[in-house]
């Protein structure tokens, strides 16, 4: 079945650091969303990318899309320590399923 | 928009006994919610997907006759862990699709379960 690997598990950044998560899919997606957890705190939904190659910027969140719809990537600029959670890729594969597939989460922990 | 709320937040309840737990989607109708289990530090686990009107479509390993599924309506979903025991214990969170061709899910704030 469908897998979606996720990398790094853990990350501790200085507060002022870049931070980056990755996600790899075994099979090509439709589409990939990324969430975020704050600790004690339920996922919540941040961005879904569709196209090939599609890169798109919230502040200083950038999250990009390969160009074969393989994989993808988180990447906070300057973390604060408001940043801090667990963040989740979650992939479709083509075809259409609304199963998503999640990926197991990076938690970034951010020192003042 | 696109809230959804989960009830209860937290329950206690003895080894045997059965455990309901609501969710709703306030502002919106889900045709689709999915059920999910977390453990600590470890990632959301995909129990079931329930659509409204149909019977539920529970991942491999799901023991269907423990965890009742029921979606009644398209504002409210049901997870009922019946008999529970305390590896039952965990935090079940649900979430919601807002339309029928979109893929990104609302989640509810959780409820986290322990069996005594």
């Amino acid at each position: 079945g469908q897998q979606v690997m996720q990398i790094p598990q853990y990350q501790h950044v200085q507060e002022g650091e870049d931070f980056t998560t990755y996600c790899n899919s075994s099979t090509t997606l439709s589409n990939i969303q990324w969430y975020k957890q704050r600790p004690g705190g339920h996922p919540v939904f941040l961005i879904q990318l569709v196209k090939s190659g599609e890169v798109k910027k919230q502040k200083r969140l950038t999250f990009q899309f390969g160009e074969a719809k393989k994989n993808s990537s988180l990447h906070i600029t300057a973390t604060q320590t408001t940043d801090v959670g667990t963040y989740f890729c979650a992939g479709h594969t083509s075809g259409g399923s609304y199963i998503p597939t999640f990926g197991r989460g990076t938690s970034l922990i951010v020192h003042p | 928009g696109a809230v959804v709320s989960q009830h209860p937040s937290r329950v206690i309840c003895k080894s045997g006994t059965s455990v309901k737990i609501e969710c709703r989607s306030l502002d919106f109708q889900a045709t689709t919610m999915f059920w999910y289990r977390q453990f600590p530090k470890q990632s959301l686990m995909l129990m079931a997907t329930s659509n409204e009107g149909s019977k539920a479509t529970y991942e491999q390993g799901v023991e269907k006759d423990k965890f009742l599924i029921n979606h009644a309506s398209l504002t409210l979903s049901t997870l009922t862990v019946t008999s529970a025991h305390p590896e039952d214990s965990s935090f079940y969170i649900c979430s919601a699709r807002t339309g029928f061709w979109t893929y990104e899910q609302y989640f509810g704030p959780g409820t986290r379960l322990t069996v005594t």
